[in-house]
């Protein structure tokens, strides 16, 4: 059983404020997603990294996969309060395995 | 708007009522899925099924009991529930059940059981 770990499980920080959150692993994943979802809402995907060492950004947003592909992280560049929502990772581990989910990373930020 | 509607958006039962929850997709999707999602748990995988077909069944108690008629129709039919399932129902839907495809999910049904 892989176990999987989101850190922090909570942040609130003011608008302008820079974050990181963290998505570990003890396995090798094939390739990951991150999502977010926000109150009263389903989650959303926000991106897939499938190479190990890739970095994505989506606008404020950069994501990278480690480069053992047991991790991966998010970093917020000026947060803003249409940020705030829950950051769920969600590993694959590849062939007829199911996507998993973390626990999650549930992030307010203050105006 | 993500394609995937549920429908109640909340629902308060008594431990001896049968309800439904219901969800259907307008994305064309041959995967259906049904979540828990509940405080301080990761979401937790119920039920797949794909083309119609369940594929998984993550030893879910018989009081929960899906329903798929067609690949854009789900249901999850509940009946003498406990209040620990309160939660969080959601459904998510993927081009099929392989591989890392998107899932989609619908804004989920707020299940209290008293």
């Amino acid at each position: 059983t892989q176990l999987l770990e989101q850190s922090p499980q909570f942040l609130s920080i003011q608008e302008g404020e820079n974050l990181t959150v963290y998505c570990n692993s003890s396995s090798v994943f094939s390739s990951l997603q991150w999502y977010r979802q926000e109150p009263g809402e389903g989650p959303v995907l926000l991106v897939t990294v499938v190479t190990g060492g890739e970095v994505k950004k989506l606008k404020r947003l950069t994501f990278q996969f480690g480069d053992a592909r047991k991790d991966s992280s998010l970093h917020i560049t000026a947060a803003q309060p249409g940020d705030t929502g829950l950051y769920l990772c969600a590993p694959w581990g590849g062939g007829y395995q199911k996507v998993t989910f973390g626990i999650g990373t549930k992030l307010q930020v203050i105006p | 708007e993500t394609g995937v509607t549920q429908t109640p958006r909340h629902l308060v039962m008594g431990m001896t009522n049968k309800k439904s929850l219901k969800c259907e997709q307008h994305l064309g999707h041959n995967a259906m899925y049904w979540y828990k999602q509940s405080a301080k748990k990761p979401l937790e995988l119920m039920f797949v099924y794909n083309f119609k077909e369940q594929t998984e069944n993550n030893s879910v108690p018989s009081r929960f009991s899906p329903e798929c008629p067609n690949s854009s129709h789900l249901f999850l039919h509940l009946h003498t529930l406990q209040p620990e399932d309160s939660a969080l129902y959601l459904c998510a839907s993927s081009q099929d059940r392989y591989g890392i495809n998107e899932q989609f999910f619908g804004p989920g049904t707020r299940l209290t059981v008293l």
